[in-house]
């Protein structure tokens, strides 16, 4: 049962332009949400993140939307650059004492940015 | 500056082996986790630790165990390994029990077994 889903396993966009990236929940009890960014042959490294009670966090080029009566969240990047081109993990949490800060991660998209 | 090393970039096993994946954190984390992460599938999680000696399964320890005798070191043993078990592992750590908590990566280890 796949509780976060990237339902695009990639992405082509030209430098410049707006990189948009999905992704979809299913677990209500998920409060706080993740974006990764993964290089080949190195680990995960912590993108943005928004929590529940907000809709919108910025920074910088990276914009990070929640809809939660969707349960949709979506990462865009503008302008997007040719070091942009990495796979994007989307991962969630649900919080609570019992936690421990797990994260759910979705299946990444591989974003590719064309000069 | 957080800082997770993994033993080894690259391992080649043969089938039936047992394979020790060492983690290692310098920033006094509580909680210490080991990922799988295959094409299609994302990251998923094999264990993780909370606390010294202390481990909770994620959702596929089957064939894995854990070990976690100092706070900063976290280890995960392949019991008897299969071909199944070529993968990357990653491994990371993060500070708190709250809900958000960003969690840092190590490199991964490439395991191979043939």
């Amino acid at each position: 049962d796949q509780q976060v889903k990237q339902n695009s396993p990639s992405l082509s966009v030209q430098e410049g332009r707006i990189s948009i990236l999905n992704c979809d929940y299913t677990n209500s009890m998920f409060d706080y949400f993740l974006w990764y960014k993964k290089y080949p042959a190195e680990g995960p490294t912590f993108l943005i993140s928004i929590s529940s009670i907000k809709d919108k966090n910025e920074d910088g080029r990276f914009t990070v939307f929640l809809n939660k009566s969707a349960k949709h969240l979506s990462l865009h990047i503008v302008p997007s650059q040719p070091g942009d081109s990495a796979v994007y993990f989307c991962a969630a949490s649900a919080g609570g004492g019992t936690s421990y800060g797990k994260l759910t991660f979705g299946q990444g998209t591989i974003l590719t940015v064309h000069p | 500056d957080v800082k997770v090393t993994q033993s080894s970039r690259y391992l080649v096993k043969r089938t039936g082996e047992k394979v020790f994946l060492e983690c290692v954190q310098d920033m006094d984390h509580e909680n210490m986790f080991w990922y799988r992460q295959d094409p299609g599938l994302g990251l998923r999680l094999i264990y993780f630790s909370y606390d010294v000696k202390m481990k909770e399964k994620g959702d596929i320890p089957e064939g894995y165990s854990v070990s976690r005798e100092k706070k900063e070191r976290f280890s995960l043993i392949l019991e008897s390994a299969s071909t199944n078990q070529t993968s990357m592992y990653l491994c990371a750590s993060s500070l708190a029990s709250g809900s958000g908590d960003e969690q840092f990566f190590g490199p991964g280890t490439r395991l191979t077994v043939l």
